[in-house]
């Protein structure tokens, strides 16, 4: 069993839905928890962290912790074909001052007009 | 992204042939990692680097070795490609490893394919 699980879609939505990424995560240790966004055929780009249980708002985006439920999740309001995309979440513990993170496989959104 | 670069952008290479896939980054970071990707199968390590002259091994590290000589480039080599190894290539650099300076800078990404 992985790390991190993350579904890899697609999952594909009409333009203007709300839309839910998640994973799950089996390493208590883990503090630090992100999401990536990739695009087709580009490298990965950080598009939120957050290294506490709760919400975090940026925009359209809103991201998600459950510590005690080992869950964490992406939410995306109103969005957008251009929203299509890849993401992974990635998420660290804090050991002996390094950071090496583990990454979901990714989930494949398509937002379709 | 960040001003990492790689090089090749595309490979073809045969079975047992060998290569050099070169990372640099322009930003004096401080960590460096090669990841691959596979579809359905996510990021996954295979080196990475914390400092000038220092490598270690990440989750997938068999068939590959890397050298860090200088700070601003991490090379990742192949010895004897296999087929196995057909892939995309990315490298990522970071500041630090410590918290308050987590996020991955990712480069355009290599596509190897072994035939």
């Amino acid at each position: 069993q992985k790390e991190v699980e993350q579904d890899p879609g697609p999952l594909s939505v009409p333009e203007g839905a709300i839309v839910s990424l998640n994973c799950t995560y089996s390493n208590s240790a883990f503090q630090y928890f992100m999401w990536y966004r990739q695009y087709s055929r580009k490298g990965p780009e950080l598009l939120m962290y957050t290294y506490s249980s709760g919400n975090k708002e940026d925009g359209r985006f809103t991201a998600q912790v459950d510590k005690s439920s080992k869950y964490i999740s992406l939410f995306i309001r109103d969005s957008q074909p251009s929203d299509s995309a890849t993401y992974l979440c990635a998420m660290s513990p804090l050991s002996g001052g390094s950071y090496i993170p583990t990454f979901g496989r990714g989930t494949s959104l398509i937002v379709h007009p | 992204n960040a001003g990492v670069t790689q090089t090749p952008k595309f490979r073809v290479l045969k079975t047992g042939q060998s290569m050099t896939l070169l990372c640099a980054q322009d930003t004096n970071h401080e960590y460096m990692y090669w990841y691959r990707q596979d579809p359905g199968m996510g990021l996954r390590l295979i080196h990475y680097s914390v400092g000038e002259g220092t490598t270690a091994k990440g989750e997938v590290p068999d068939g590959y070795n890397v050298s860090r000589l200088k700070k601003q480039n991490f090379l990742l080599g192949l010895e004897s490609a296999a087929p196995s190894q057909t892939s995309v290539y990315f490298c990522a650099s970071s500041q630090d490893g410590l918290a308050d300076d987590y996020e991955q800078y990712f480069g355009p990404g290599t596509r190897l394919t072994v035939t």
